[in-house]
Order: C-alpha cells, then sequence, then structure tokens
C-alpha cells in the first residue's frame, strides 16, 4: 500500500519568508514518481514537478526547489523570496510504477502568505 | 502538456437526481482517471477509465453509484446518481501526459453541491 503524508496543515508566512512544505511518502515498489501539485483558490490542479524514484538530484525553478531523499522517504518542497500568489494548497502524491497509475495524495498542506 | 475540458464548471442539484459530467481531451489518451474532492480534503481516487472495457473502480465506490463512460480516447463522462448531499464535492478528470508517467494533468473540476 501507498501513502503520502503532508504533517503541515496549514502554514503562514509573510511575504519575502523562504517556506518548505513537508512529505513524507511510503511506497513499497522500488520504481515510483513523486508530484506536486499547486490549488490556488480558483481550485484547478497545477503541476509542478515530477521526480522519478531513480533521480535524488535536488531541482530548483526559479523560486521553487525540491528535495528528494530517499533515506528518509521524502520530498519537500521549497519557496524561497514567498509571494502573496504562492497562497494556496499544496498536495504532495505518489504513483507506483510507470505511467498510467493512480496518484495517491497526500491531505495538502494550505500555505497563506501574509503581505 | 495535454489539455482537459470539463463541464460543467458547477452545478447546484436536487437529492436524488443524477448529473453527468464531462471531460474532453484535446489528445488521444489510454486511460482517463476521476477523483473526488470532498471539502476541504484530498483528492481520492473513483475510478479508472480505460477505452474499450469496464471502467476500474476504487474501493468504496461502485457502479451504479457512479458510472462511467469512455467512448473512444478522448472523451469520458461520469454521473453522480441519486444524489445526496454527501455527494457535494469538486469531481475532477486527470489523464497522463507524455510517457512513463511523466505528469498528470487535470480538467478545472466540477464544484457539485446537493441540497
Amino acid at each position: 500500500a501507498q501513502k503520502v503524508t503532508q504533517a503541515q496543515t496549514e502554514i503562514s508566512v509573510v511575504e519575502k519568508e523562504d517556506v518548505t512544505l513537508d512529505c513524507v511518502y511510503e511506497t513499497r515498489d522500488t520504481t515510483y514518481y513523486l508530484f506536486w501539485y499547486k490549488q490556488p483558490p480558483s481550485g484547478e490542479l497545477v503541476f509542478l514537478i515530477r521526480r522519478n524514484s531513480f533521480d535524488e538530484q535536488n531541482e530548483i525553478s526559479g523560486r521553487y526547489s525540491w528535495n528528494f531523499q530517499k533515506s528518509t522517504s521524502s520530498f519537500n518542497f521549497t519557496i524561497t523570496a514567498s509571494q502573496v500568489v504562492d497562497s494556496a494548497v499544496y498536495f504532495c502524491a505518489l504513483s507506483e510504477a510507470w505511467g498510467n497509475e493512480k496518484l495517491t495524495f497526500g491531505t495538502g498542506t494550505r500555505l497563506t502568505i501574509i503581505p | 502538456s495535454a489539455v482537459i475540458s470539463q463541464k460543467p464548471s458547477r452545478d447546484i442539484c436536487q437529492r436524488g437526481t443524477s448529473l453527468t459530467i464531462q471531460c474532453q481531451v484535446d489528445s488521444q489518451v489510454t486511460m482517463m482517471f476521476w477523483y473526488r474532492q470532498q471539502p476541504g480534503q484530498s483528492l481520492t481516487l473513483i475510478a479508472t477509465a480505460n477505452q474499450g472495457s469496464e471502467a476500474t473502480y476504487e474501493s468504496g465506490f461502485v457502479i451504479d453509484k457512479f458510472p462511467i463512460s469512455r467512448p473512444n480516447l478522448t472523451f469520458s463522462t461520469l454521473t453522480v446518481s441519486n444524489m445526496s448531499p454527501e455527494d457535494s464535492s469538486i469531481y475532477l478528470c486527470s489523464v497522463e501526459f507524455g510517457t512513463g508517467g511523466s505528469g498528470y494533468t487535470f480538467g478545472s473540476g466540477t464544484r457539485l453541491t446537493v441540497v
């Protein structure tokens, strides 16, 4: 069985602060994908990143960065110099095997950026 | 990535009635996924729809309540039958874009309120 845990239910930070969203996962598979999605107040799900289980390199995209550590089964997401537009619910998700497999979502972290 | 058009975007329905949600994808896809997001909750997979065969339902979801059609490789519908207030949720369809678990894109969602 697979499971994704986002222990932080809600986080509030002041604009321009850095913030890290935690994600811990469980899976018996050796081949899997990890994802982060953003859900702004409008409700749509925006794909942010996909990481496969064989690639532990950290990734940076603008103000966003991701830290994947298989040793601790974690895939954390950091926003640098946060902005009000970053306010949203962020979901971490896991899919086992390659492609066309369901996503198992964490419970999400509601991030509020205070102007 | 694939673009999904999902309709309706929202609806308010009377209990005991049914609502059919449509998802149209701008490219051919093997599988389409239907998720439910109850208020303030994470996403839960309802079923996986493969063209030419019956949908595969997750535990807790049954075909009589959530019948799915998949007439071709670009279109699917989900019907929420005999609705009760507990069915009030956001319903989202999803498809994989790229290959090998590249990522999953979601429709904009149908926000359903049952009164």
